[in-house]
């Protein structure tokens, strides 16, 4: 079964830090790969997303992946983030034949002054 | 509607009782998932529907858990007997089967059990 494992359960960085959240997936077979974030009493919205083609995605607020077929990894960066970075952030991986998808435990950035 | 639909957004019940929480999908998406937000943890998967396929019923945590999907759209997620530890937030996402198979998320259903 697949499974997505997100190390680092939170991250605490300063304000104007570069950020690296960690993601690495279990699958041998094609996949698409989703960075989801959950800001404070908020719902999950999409961050960014692999599907196919080069492997640097960038998304949203700066954010940006690297698919890492062979290390089957995805972890997101941010060159300098923002107090308002502060989130829940969550992997997920689908393989393209269409089976469930399934997230990571997530990480939480704590981003203070 | 323009996007998922979650109700009630929250629900207070007493131990024992029995709770549903519905999910409008978004028109025309035929996978539709369950999942679990309990506090301080992941999202834990529940259940998965596709199309008319027989749903993927291998996360849910026991027998007390229940959820079908009619006509192919809205779906009813069953608790039975609540007890304590079922207190989460219960999210519903819905996704287009057309290779762009990117989720989109209700706001949730928040349970709590007394």
């Amino acid at each position: 079964a697949q499974s997505v494992t997100q190390l680092d359960s939170q991250v605490p960085v300063f304000e104007e830090a570069p950020v690296e959240l960690r993601c690495n997936y279990s699958s041998s077979v094609s996949v698409y790969l989703f960075w989801y974030v959950q800001y404070p009493n908020q719902g999950l919205q999409l961050l960014l997303k692999y599907l196919s083609g080069s492997t640097l995605v960038k998304g949203i607020n700066g954010f940006e992946a690297e698919f890492n077929k062979s290390q089957t990894s995805f972890h997101l960066r941010k060159p300098s983030v923002h107090i308002s970075d502060t989130a829940e952030y969550f992997c997920a991986v689908i393989n393209t034949g269409f089976q469930k998808l399934v997230f990571g435990t997530g990480t939480r950035l704590l981003v203070s002054p | 509607g323009a996007g998922v639909s979650q109700s009630p957004s929250n629900k207070v019940t007493e131990k024992g009782k029995d709770v549903e929480l519905r999910c409008d999908p978004i028109s025309g998406h035929t996978a539709l998932y369950w999942y679990r937000q309990s506090l301080g943890q992941g999202l834990e998967f529940l259940i998965y529907f596709q199309g008319n396929s027989a749903p993927d019923k291998s996360g849910l945590p026991s027998d007390r858990f229940s959820a079908e999907r009619t006509g192919g759209s809205v779906s009813t997620l069953t608790i039975q007997r609540t007890q304590q530890e079922d207190s989460a937030v219960y999210l519903c996402a819905s996704s287009p089967l057309n290779g762009v198979t990117e989720a989109f998320f209700g706001q949730g259903t928040r349970l709590t059990v007394v």
